[in-house]
């Protein structure tokens, strides 16, 4: 079957580091997607990997790994604007998004 | 520059009731998909339409229509409203079908069935 795993919900300290972790089993694999969801908002698109390696875009980042089918979001700097659901999503062969169940980020002062 | 855009935001119905959701975009996408989303699940795809007068079944599409009459539109109508269709539900839209990945997201519509 077709299933996106990631951590239910992490901490981390505000100026600091975080990486979010997902690993993904899809039917076939057209790219895997990250997506920021505030609290009682929509999500927004974050990121997009479908060959394998580091795609930087400002503080965030996402790297893909086909081989492991793993993939994970960088978010570094962190701000409190940061505190967020983290929406991991693999594209399977027919082109329909698999979703994860999404990690809540909590940042502390 | 509305983008995707939802109504009604919110709503309670009674068990039996039906009512529809209305999805309207305004930057002439073909694709236009309904989600639901629910405490501890990713995502699930209820139906999509990939241009106009074309619907099609997701994941989760008992108990739930659509239609697709016009381009910016993708209507969403439960008949017969059950508990169990208690959710925060999204429309979405995209451009193409190889830029179906990045989602243009509504603000999203809550529903409880008591």
């Amino acid at each position: 079957g077709q299933n996106i795993d990631q951590p239910t919900e992490m901490t981390a300290t505000e100026g600091a580091i975080v990486q979010i972790n997902c690993t993904y089993q899809t039917s076939g694999f057209n790219g895997l997607f990250w997506y920021q969801q505030h609290a009682g908002e929509a999500p927004t698109f974050l990121s997009y990997n479908v060959l394998d390696g580091l795609e930087e875009k400002g503080r965030f980042s996402s790297f893909l790994s086909r081989s492991k089918g793993y993939s994970y979001l960088l978010l570094k700097e962190l701000q409190m604007k940061d505190s967020a659901s983290y929406l991991c999503a693999g594209m399977d062969s027919n082109y329909q998004l698999i979703w994860g169940a999404g990690t809540k980020l909590i940042i502390k002062p | 520059n509305a983008g995707v855009t939802q109504t009604p935001k919110f709503r309670v119905l009674k068990t039996g009731q039906s009512m529809t959701l209305l999805c309207a975009q305004d930057m002439n996408h073909e694709y236009m998909y309904w989600y639901r989303q629910d405490p501890g699940m990713g995502l699930r795809l209820i139906h999509y339409s990939v241009g106009e007068g074309t619907t099609a079944k997701g994941e989760v599409p008992d108990g739930y229509n659509v239609s697709r009459l016009k381009k910016q539109n993708f209507l969403l109508g439960l008949e017969s409203a059950a508990p169990s269709q208690t959710s925060v539900y999204f429309c979405a839209s995209s451009l193409l079908a190889g830029d179906v990945g990045e989602l243009f997201f509504g603000e999203g519509s809550r529903l409880t069935v008591l």
